[in-house]
């Protein structure tokens, strides 16, 4: 079965500073790959995904992660964060099998302290 | 327009009781979810429908009912409540099966029972 874990459970950086949240999977097929961002008291907005070709996806607000299959990762970074980069980070992969299934990591609360 | 709405926002009742969340999706996606976000954020998938006909159904308590009228409309129903259904429910739609979709969710309704 897959899985996905995220390693950071809680970040704090202060404004300016590069982020990288940790992003691992498990599984040995075909995968696509998302990282969904949860503002405060709002939904889940999709950030950015990979589905092939460039490991190297940029997403919106500045957001890019690196889809490296030999760690079986998808780490996501931003170089510089904001103060409204606070919010909850999840990881999510699917199998790209007939029912879309996604399975999400636990989640990366980021505080980003102005 | 809210692509992805669910009501009610919150819902606060007592342990025996049943209750209703509905979910309308206006995007014209094929496929509807249900995810269940616990305490601790974690995300998991419920059910999915694709065109009216359920294709996933997680081990999920049969006091969980799902229904789909449309492929608008996706429903959920829960018989009995206990207090570990307490949670934020979290509607989403998809243009495809097959991994191919990112998923949009609605803004969740968050339930508490006493």
């Amino acid at each position: 079965a897959q899985s996905v874990s995220q390693h950071n459970h809680h970040v704090i950086l202060s404004e300016a500073a590069s982020l990288e949240l940790g992003c691992n999977y498990s599984y040995g097929g075909t995968v696509n790959l998302f990282w969904y961002v949860q503002y405060p008291g709002q939904h889940l907005q999709l950030l950015l995904k990979y589905f092939s070709g460039d490991p190297l996806v940029k997403g919106i607000k500045g957001f890019e992660a690196e889809f490296i299959k030999s760690k079986f990762s998808f780490n996501l970074r931003k170089p510089s964060v904001q103060w409204s980069d606070t919010a909850e980070y999840f990881c999510a992969v699917n199998d790209g099998g007939a029912t879309n299934k996604l399975i999400f990591g636990t989640g990366t609360l980021l505080a980003v302290q102005p | 327009d809210t692509a992805v709405s669910q009501t009610p926002k919150y819902l606060v009742t007592q342990m025996g009781n049943d209750k209703s969340i509905k979910c309308e999706q206006n995007l014209g996606h094929d496929t509807m979810y249900w995810y269940k976000q616990d305490s601790k954020k974690f995300l998991k998938i419920m059910f999915s429908y694709n065109n009216k006909e359920l294709i996933i159904n997680e081990t999920v308590p049969n006091r969980f009912s799902p229904k789909s009228p449309d492929k608008a409309h996706l429903n959920l129903h829960i018989n009995s409540l206990e207090l570990g259904d307490s949670a934020v429910y979290f509607c989403a739609s998809s243009q495809a099966t097959g991994g191919a979709g990112e998923l949009f969710f609605g803004e969740g309704s968050r339930l508490t029972v006493l």
